[in-house]
């Protein structure tokens, strides 16, 4: 079957560096999304990776190892805003979408 | 105003009832895209549209059906509605072009007694 992994819930404190983790098992691979879902609303889109290596975007950086079957999303600088939720999703062989079940981000002072 | 605009936002109905969920978008785009959101799982996709006359199911789509009036409309339907139906709909929109990310709706709330 197809899998997606995250962990449930992490914490950090503002200013910090926080690391989310998202291992898939998927049937091929055409990409993987990072999301943001804050509570009660509807997620947005973060980023996109479909080749090994490290996406920036200002405090928001993205890495995958298609090899490893894995990808993290990397938050500089925390933000209380950055309390939310983290989807990562795989687009499968049939460019469908298998979805994590989310790491609730919370961020203390 | 939103580009996806979902309605009814909150709704609480009885189990038995015919609910409908509607979606529209001014963002132009071809394909949308209805899923359900629970607690402690993953986004579960329950019907798509390639265009208003490519209908498919997705994983979830017993005891749901569709409709898509318009380019820019796609309506979701639970004929008979359950209790374990109850959940947060959201209905998303995609271009059919890389990375074609998905833009969502606000989120619909249905609670069935």
């Amino acid at each position: 079957g197809q899998n997606i992994d995250q962990p449930t819930e992490m914490t950090a404190t503002e200013g910090a560096i926080v690391q989310i983790n998202c291992t898939y098992q998927t049937s091929g691979f055409n990409g993987l999304f990072w999301y943001q879902q804050h509570a009660g609303e509807a997620p947005t889109f973060l980023s996109y990776n479909v080749l090994d290596g490290l996406e920036e975007k200002g405090r928001f950086s993205s890495f995958l190892s298609r090899s490893k079957g894995y990808s993290y999303l990397l938050l500089k600088e925390l933000q209380m805003k950055d309390s939310a939720s983290y989807l990562c999703a795989v687009k499968d062989s049939n460019y469908q979408l298998i979805w994590g079940a989310g790491t609730k981000l919370i961020i203390k002072p | 105003d939103a580009d996806v605009t979902q309605t009814p936002r909150n709704r609480i109905t009885k189990t038995g009832k015919r609910i409908m969920l509607e979606c529209s978008q001014t963002k132009g785009h071809d394909r949308m895209y209805w899923y359900r959101q629970d607690p402690g799982l993953g986004l579960r996709l329950i019907y798509y549209s390639f265009d208003v006359k490519d209908i498919n199911k997705g994983e979830i789509s017993d005891g749901y059906s569709v409709s898509r009036q318009a380019q820019a409309k796609f309506s979701l339907s639970l004929e008979s509605a359950i209790p374990n139906q109850t959940a947060l709909y959201f209905c998303a929109t995609r271009r059919d072009r890389e990375p074609g990310e998905l833009f969502f709706g606000e989120g619909s709330r249905l609670t069935v007694l």
